[in-house]
């Protein structure tokens, strides 16, 4: 069956350090994958789009990986502020009727 | 001014009722879509509609009924409420149909069914 699996525990960093966040996939071959933060009693927000053929995404101090290979993308944030706690959602699409499949967020809590 | 914007923002409820959600858009977007978030923060599409068609209707309970007026509105009709129903519900949007295309997601309308 198909998976998308996020870290369902909370990840704490410390300011300043780099988070980075997993998002696993299993029988899924997607031409792009999304990333998303959503803050508690709001809607997601888009972050980053990453393409089956791109190996890595920047933003500001974002970056994503892409292996589909492993099935596996890596989200990070660099120099994390405590502005950045939130959940972080992955998103995988291209399939069949090209809608948007989430996985389940991993919440990030950078501590000062 | 709200990108989308969903009414309302909380709604409770007993079983049994009958409830509508509307979402709006001002982004000039040809595609809408309802998500239901879980409790355990699952997003999972339950429609689509491109240009007030029907494109996507996932295993959804028929009690579910989307009406699209027009391409800028998607409102969701309930029927006979189950505890089950209990969620978040986020309408959403994107340019087009297809493509890369980001969501643009309205702030969420939190059902309680008691």
């Amino acid at each position: 069956s198909q998976k998308i699996e996020q870290n369902s525990e909370a990840l704490n960093i410390q300011e300043g350090k780099t988070a980075t966040l997993t998002c696993n996939y299993t029988n899924y071959s997607p031409a792009y994958l999304q990333w998303y933060r959503q803050d508690p009693g709001r809607g997601p927000v888009f972050l980053l789009l990453i393409r089956e053929n791109e190996k890595e995404k920047r933003k500001e101090r974002l970056k994503v990986t892409f292996d589909t290979t492993l099935k596996q993308s890596l989200f990070h944030i660099t120099a994390s502020q405590p502005a950045d706690s939130a959940t972080y959602l992955c998103a995988l699409g291209g399939e069949a009727g090209n809608m948007l499949t989430f996985g389940g967020g991993t919440r990030l809590m950078v501590k000062p | 001014d709200t990108a989308v914007s969903q009414t309302p923002k909380y709604l409770v409820t007993q079983m049994g009722n009958d409830k509508s959600i509307k979402c709006e858009q001002n982004l000039g977007h040809d595609t809408m879509y309802w998500y239901k978030q879980d409790s355990k923060k699952f997003l999972k599409i339950m429609f689509s509609y491109n240009n007030k068609e029907l494109i996507i209707n996932e295993t959804v309970p028929n009690r579910f009924s989307p009406k699209s007026p027009d391409k800028a509105h998607l409102n969701l009709h309930i029927n006979s409420l189950e505890l089950g129903d209990s969620a978040v519900y986020f309408c959403a949007s994107s340019r087009q149909r297809g493509g890369t295309g980001e969501l643009f997601f309205g702030e969420g309308s939190r059902l309680t069914v008691l």
